[in-house]
């Protein structure tokens, strides 16, 4: 049973290049939610998917857009990228309000 | 908004020595997680607490939730040095499952 899977694993962008990135959730969970981990700090809510839809949102603005496919896998866009983005960035994924499993994370350098 | 702290931000024990990480939160929760993020690795969960008062036990770990459910603490026991890394708490940002998470707390031990 795989756990959550992230693609890619390490990328570098230029400042204001678009960027996507790939999650695969949990076999059997039906949410994904992303977070924004910056060096030292907590993971941050981006938003959460569900059915297709984003459920909830955190504060980040809108250059910040997903999406969710039908077999619950999900994408991240990142547009007009700054040097602030850089981060790493988990996917994480859950059946309801139980726990969390977090993939390994795509670590992304904006420069 | 919603917040969550953690105490300490960093702690330098020797093995053997015990640890205690604090976690507060700016309102009530219905419940608490635990995570521990190893260097360079992503959060991986370790518990939930759901009760007021609740005490959980993994082996070395002791997890206790508070009273009023706004306050939770994690305790090691006699550490070694597989117990390295980052301790985080998080609660429910929202009624759709999406976590804020505390600071964390990185620990790290002399052997």
């Amino acid at each position: 049973d795989a756990g959550v899977t992230q693609s890619p694993t390490h990328l570098i962008k230029t400042r204001g290049q678009q960027v996507t990135l790939r999650c695969s959730p949990k076999s059997g969970h039906d949410t994904v939610s992303w977070y924004q981990q910056a060096l030292g700090q907590g993971p941050q809510f981006i938003f959460q998917y569900y059915e297709e839809e984003e459920r909830q949102r955190g504060n980040f603005p809108d250059r910040f857009s997903g999406h969710q496919f039908p077999n619950y896998s999900s994408e991240l866009n990142v547009n007009a990228l700054l040097l602030g983005d850089s981060a790493l960035y988990l996917c994480a994924s859950s059946w309801g309000q139980r726990e969390a499993f977090f993939g390994q994370g795509t670590r992304l350098t904006v420069v | 908004g919603q917040q969550v702290m953690q105490i300490p931000q960093y702690q330098h024990v020797q093995e053997g020595e015990d640890f205690t990480t604090y976690c507060n939160s700016s309102t009530t929760l219905s419940n608490i997680q635990w995570y521990k993020q190893r260097p360079g690795g992503h959060p991986v969960f370790l518990i939930q607490l759901v009760k007021s008062g609740e005490v959980k036990k993994q082996k070395r770990l002791t997890f206790q939730f508070g009273e009023a459910k706004k306050n939770s603490s994690l305790h090691i026991t006699a550490t070694q040095t597989t117990d390295v890394g980052t301790y985080f708490c998080a609660g429910p940002g929202g009624s759709q499952g999406n976590l804020i998470f505390g600071k964390g707390t990185k620990l790290s031990v002399k052997p």
